[in-house]
């Protein structure tokens, strides 16, 4: 139990295009669900906390008209770089959370590997 | 002082060896502490979370927690070759506001050897 699909898996394209990544959780339903970059051998970094039908908690430093963030239903939440340069090459990760409000872990999508060109 | 240390290895070690992993902590309001295995390349496994102190046990893993050290390790017996990742420990404190966000580890690069 406890899936989350993240779709593409990897994007390469040119710079100034706008790419969408989803992220799904397959068996349980996500109040929140996160979105983390991770750079090369280092540790994931946070970039947003996003709540279904609220707008997502960008963390400082992280541009919210660039990482435009939806989360539409219980299961589904989008990442859309906006504009992407080569800058925003990087490996991002989204996490859900199930349902309820005490405690529950974080379950990982597989990453999707963004390459801008 | 970084709210969470993790010696980032790399370890490796022969294919049956005990491992052992570990995370120190800062932030005294942290309750929940996870382990996650990370394969090149992949997102995150959760292998196991606990609440507060003590002990948990899962298979080949055990998890420890001490709050009053500030200390979380997680061993491994008899280490398998597709044991070889990356284990980053996690830590959250309580929900409110927080949702309940984690504060990771750098993570240990681990390889077992056949």
């Amino acid at each position: 139990g406890a899936v989350v699909s993240q779709h593409p898996s990897r994007v390469i394209c040119k710079s100034g295009t706008s790419v969408k990544i989803e992220c799904r959780s397959l068996d349980f339903q996500a109040t929140t669900m996160f979105w983390y970059r991770q750079f090369p051998k280092q540790s994931l970094m946070l970039m947003a906390t996003s709540n279904e039908g609220s707008k997502a908690t960008y963390e400082q430093g992280v541009e919210k008209d660039k990482f435009l963030i939806n989360h539409a239903s219980l299961t589904l939440s989008t990442l859309t770089v906006t504009s992407a340069h080569p800058e925003d090459s990087s490996f991002y990760i989204c996490s859900a959370r199930e349902i309820g409000g005490s405690f529950k872990p974080q379950h990982f999508g597989d990453g999707t590997r963004l390459s801008i060109l | 002082q970084k709210e969470v240390e993790q010696d980032p290895g790399p370890l490796s070690v022969p294919e049956g060896a005990i491992v052992s992993l570990n995370c120190t902590y800062s932030n005294s309001a942290f309750q929940y502490f996870m382990w996650y295995r990370q394969y090149s390349r992949k997102g995150p496994e959760l292998l196991m979370y606990t609440y507060s102190s003590g002990n948990k046990e899962d298979g080949r893993f055990t998890a420890q927690v001490d709050k009053s050290s500030k200390y979380i390790s997680l061993f491994i017996r008899d280490s398998q070759p597709s044991d070889s990742a990356t284990y980053l420990c996690a830590m959250s404190a309580s929900g409110g506001g927080s949702n309940y966000k984690l504060t990771f580890g750098k993570g240990t690069l681990l390889t077992v050897n056949p």
